[in-house]
């Protein structure tokens, strides 16, 4: 069926490194895409997003990744804090209301 | 803190039992979500209101489920006769309208049905 999944379930990098999470999506029809962080007992918090007709969208340290030809979604964090210590997830808008979620990689920052 | 409210932060309860949760989206926020996140996976989508209107429920909402959005501000979402496999984290967002589609959420009601 058609979802949104990740290539790695945990990743670990040294502070300072640049961290790239990749996430791919089967549905051609999606034109919107979105990451979250979420840390232990709270709930997702947006990141950054980015609409079909880009390939690619910076925020603060971090850029998102669009290649529409492969289906692929990457986030990469530049200067990776121990704050950035968090699961990430991508998700899509397949349908106009909702989002639909990945499951998820866990981002371990070590010093 | 405008962010989405949601109470209780946990709940513990016997199987057979009825809960209820209730969130509290931003303010002028017309969208409102339910999602269910179990241990290593993402938010899966649940239900979603427009204004006081739910419009969408997904397949996992059994019969023993039920969301209200009675005025349009707050939502309830009850869980009756609950089985240990509702056990999960309930999540609830908003957004303000269809224009935006970055959803806001809230902390979660942890659910641990015994």
């Amino acid at each position: 069926g058609e979802s949104v999944g990740l290539h790695l379930p945990t990743l670990s990098v040294q502070e300072g490194d640049n961290s790239i999470i990749n996430c791919a999506y089967s549905n051609s029809a999606s034109d919107y895409f979105i990451w979250y962080k979420q840390e232990s007992g709270k709930g997702p918090q947006f990141i950054i997003d980015i609409r079909s007709n880009m390939d690619k969208r910076q925020g603060q340290r971090v850029t998102v990744l669009l290649n529409k030809t492969v289906k692929h979604l990457s986030l990469q964090i530049a200067a990776t804090q121990p704050g950035d210590s968090a699961v990430y997830f991508c998700a899509e808008n397949i349908n106009g209301y909702a989002l639909n979620f990945g499951k998820g990689t866990s981002l371990l920052v070590t010093p | 803190d405008t962010g989405v409210s949601q109470n209780p932060r946990h709940k513990i309860t016997k199987r057979g039992q009825n809960v209820t949760f209730r969130c509290d989206p931003i303010s002028e926020h017309n969208r409102l979500y339910w999602y269910r996140q179990t241990l290593g996976q993402g938010p899966e989508f649940l239900t979603y209101f427009q204004n006081e209107a739910q419009l969408e429920k997904s397949r996992l909402l059994s019969d023993r489920f039920s969301a209200e959005r009675p005025k349009g501000s707050f939502s309830t979402l009850e869980i009756q006769r609950t089985e240990q496999g509702d056990s999960a984290m309930y999540l609830c967002a908003s957004s303000p309208d269809r224009g935006e589609e970055k959803l806001f959420f809230g902390s979660g009601t942890q659910l641990s049905v015994l």
